[in-house]
């Protein structure tokens, strides 16, 4: 199975700072990686595909990036509406496996 | 608009058995792909299986030979029968559309739905 591992688990951050979440895979998934958030009590939404690809009605202050085993998610200037849990997911191969999560709170 | 609707959860003994529904909404449900996805009490996400328009299902080690997926395209409707349940399969059971890529990826869940395993 590919393991995915986010860091870091969890980060403090004040609204308009930029923001970097990584990703890494166990082994090498092309540009099979996808981004989620989730709010308490709500299910997961989808942010960005195929490594790099905003989901339609994301901002654009959302980006990724990376091919192979590292990947990044970047918010460039954060909003209220941002602190949420975020998981990286790929899509390579099953077992299909998400990373841990990293929750991103306001400092 | 593309909706997903679960049911089915509840409290349950382990050794029990329950069945999982989801209704769906807003697009043609036998073109795609459809998976389940659960989330343990304050824990992350974890695959639990899959299954494809042509009806190939795939399943997470952890629930293979007790969980079976099924789908009835008539009924726009995607199951899960869990069996031989324990503590562990405790969760919220999210039904998930596949996108339009045809791999993986997630882009429409339900509201999800709990199941709750204990004596």
């Amino acid at each position: 199975d590919i393991q995915m591992t986010q860091s870091p688990s969890s980060v403090s951050a004040s609204v308009g700072d930029r923001v970097t979440i990584t990703c890494r895979a166990s082994q090498g998934i092309s540009s099979w990686l996808v981004w989620y958030q989730q709010k308490p009590g709500k299910a997961p939404k989808l942010l960005i595909y195929a490594a790099s690809s905003l989901q339609s009605g994301v901002p654009s202050r959302f980006s990724g990036s990376g091919s192979g085993t590292d990947f990044t998610l970047t918010i460039s200037s954060l909003q209220p509406e941002d602190f949420a849990t975020y998981y990286c997911q790929q899509a390579n191969s099953f077992p299909v496996t998400f990373g841990q999560g990293t929750k991103l709170e306001i400092k | 608009e593309v909706q997903l609707v679960e049911s089915g959860g509840g409290l349950v003994q382990p050794g029990g058995s329950l069945r999982l529904s989801c209704a769906a909404f807003g697009f043609t449900f036998s073109t795609y792909a459809m998976s389940w996805v659960r989330q343990a009490p304050g824990k992350g996400l974890e695959w639990v299986s899959a299954i494809h328009s042509d009806g190939s299902a795939y399943y997470a080690d952890s629930v293979k030979g007790r969980f079976t997926v099924s789908r009835d395209n008539s009924k726009s409707t995607l199951y899960l029968q869990i069996n031989s349940l324990r503590a562990e399969d405790t969760a919220v059971y999210y039904c998930a559309k596949y996108g339009s890529l045809a791999v993986a990826l997630f882009d429409h869940w339900g509201q999800g739905t709990l199941v709750t395993v204990s004596s």
